[in-house]
């Protein structure tokens, strides 16, 4: 069975520039949620998509956006990028996204604004 | 607010257990998590824990609750080297099932 998968892997973007992170769920995992990690703030959550609707935000301004498409992948979309949204992008895939459900992680993609 | 605590390095010599440590204040919290994430690697989930349960055992790990105190701990028995990353501990509030993580805690290895 096929773990989360994450793309691309790495990226390095200018300032003002906008950028699509992609997130591939475990076949039959509806849920999908992302997370943002950086030294300083550790792990934080940006939103959670369930059955292509946004079911989650956490509180990230509106640059930040996403959304799942009907198989179940998700996208995420940065805009107008700034140098402290360098960051490594974590998605969390799980059957539905309720508590005692196990949440299986991508290996995440490095976003590094300059 | 929702916030999550826990020290940001710990060291152990192999063989010895490690207790790695967790504050939480959201009370109406459902569930609580322990992730271990290796270098380059994503999350990975060990362990979690109902909130009206009060320990729970897998093999070389134990996670002990203190609900009234906010208070969860992993203890990892006879440690090794593989054992040598960051572990997160996160909880799951029950009113909107967003999972808050604390900053992890960097567990090193001494020989």
């Amino acid at each position: 069975k096929a773990g989360v998968t994450q793309t691309p892997r790495y990226l390095i973007k200018t300032r003002g520039q906008q950028v699509t992170l992609s997130c591939s769920p475990i076949s039959g995992h509806r849920s999908v949620s992302w997370y943002q990690q950086t030294p300083g703030q550790g792990l934080q959550f940006l939103f959670e998509y369930f059955s292509e609707t946004q079911r989650n935000k956490g509180n990230f301004p509106g640059r930040f956006s996403g959304r799942q498409f009907s198989n179940s992948r998700s996208e995420m979309n940065v805009s107008t990028l700034e140098l402290g949204d360098s960051a490594l992008y974590l998605c969390a895939s799980s059957l539905d996204g309720q508590g005692g459900t196990e949440a299986f992680f991508g290996q995440g993609t490095r976003l590094t604004v300059v | 607010g929702e916030d999550v605590e826990q020290s940001l390095f710990l060291s152990v010599r192999e063989g010895d257990s490690s207790v790695i440590n967790c504050t939480y204040t959201d009370s109406s919290s459902t569930y609580l998590y322990w992730y271990k994430q290796e270098p380059g690697a994503g999350l990975q989930l060990l362990t979690y824990i109902f909130s009206n349960m009060d320990m729970k055992q897998d093999q070389r790990l134990t996670v002990l609750l203190n609900k009234k105190d906010k208070h969860l701990s992993l203890r990892i028995a006879d440690t090794q080297t593989g054992d040598s990353a960051i572990y997160f501990c996160a909880e799951r509030a029950e009113r909107d099932d967003k999972i808050i993580f604390g900053k992890g805690t960097r567990l090193h290895i001494l020989p």
